[in-house]
């Protein structure tokens, strides 16, 4: 159980266009994920916090209208790199806490994302 | 401030003996401990938690030890199979208050066949 799941686990992408990477939680509800960013031998970086229903509290340097978080259920959340420049290259990872257990965040496999 | 730290930053073992894994924290809020284990372009598998309520939680091979007085905590790993061989994030939180689980940077851990 717990399973988290990316979509797409890899994009190459032009300069100025934008990117959408789903996270899924396929086998328990969620009322909060979170989208976390991991720059080359560094650890995760938080990005975001997605609550189902309201609007995703960002971390402080992070720039809420280039990454465009919407968590439209319990199920889903998603995050779009908007006018993706070279330096949004990175691995993009999501994960998800179940309704019932309060502090594990079950992670997905991450999104690799190369913008050239 | 880094209020989670690992301060080795790899660590090789041969197989079957014990791997160690050690992680110190400077919040006394944290009150909730995790270890997550980590490929190269994957995300993270939860391993093990254990509630400050406890100084031990055992799960197969796995047992994570936590000492509140000194705020440290440690991952034992017997015995230590090749396929162990990842990086090891230890995280914590604090539990009722804010979501965010706060991140080691890892310990890459390499087991010699």
């Amino acid at each position: 159980g717990a399973v988290v799941s990316q979509h797409p686990s890899r994009v190459i992408c032009k300069s100025g266009t934008s990117v959408k990477i789903e996270c899924r939680s396929l086998d328990f509800q969620a009322t909060t994920m979170f989208w976390y960013r991991q720059f080359p031998k560094q650890s995760l970086m938080l990005m975001a916090t997605s609550n189902e229903g309201s609007k995703a509290t960002y971390e402080q340097g992070v720039e809420k209208d280039k990454f465009l978080i919407n968590h439209a259920s319990l199920t889903l959340s998603t995050l779009t790199v908007t006018s993706a420049h070279p330096e949004d290259s990175s691995f993009y990872i999501c994960s998800a806490r179940a309704i019932m257990e309060r502090e594990t965040q079950y992670f997905g496999p991450g999104t690799r994302l190369l913008v050239l | 401030d880094q209020q989670v730290k690992q301060n080795s930053p790899s660590l090789s073992v041969q197989e079957g003996r014990i791997s160690i894994l050690n992680c110190d924290y400077t919040n006394s809020m944290f009150d909730y401990f995790l270890w997550y284990k980590k490929y190269p372009a994957e995300g993270p598998t939860f391993l093990i938690s254990i509630s400050s309520i406890k100084d031990k939680n055992e799960d197969g091979r796995f047992t994570v030890f936590l000492n509140k007085s000194a705020k440290h905590l440690s991952l034992h790993i017997v015995p230590s199979q090749p396929g162990d061989s990842a990086v090891y994030f230890c995280a914590a939180i604090r539990q009722g208050g804010s979501e965010k689980l706060v991140f080691g940077k890892g310990t890459k851990l390499t087991v010699n066949p």
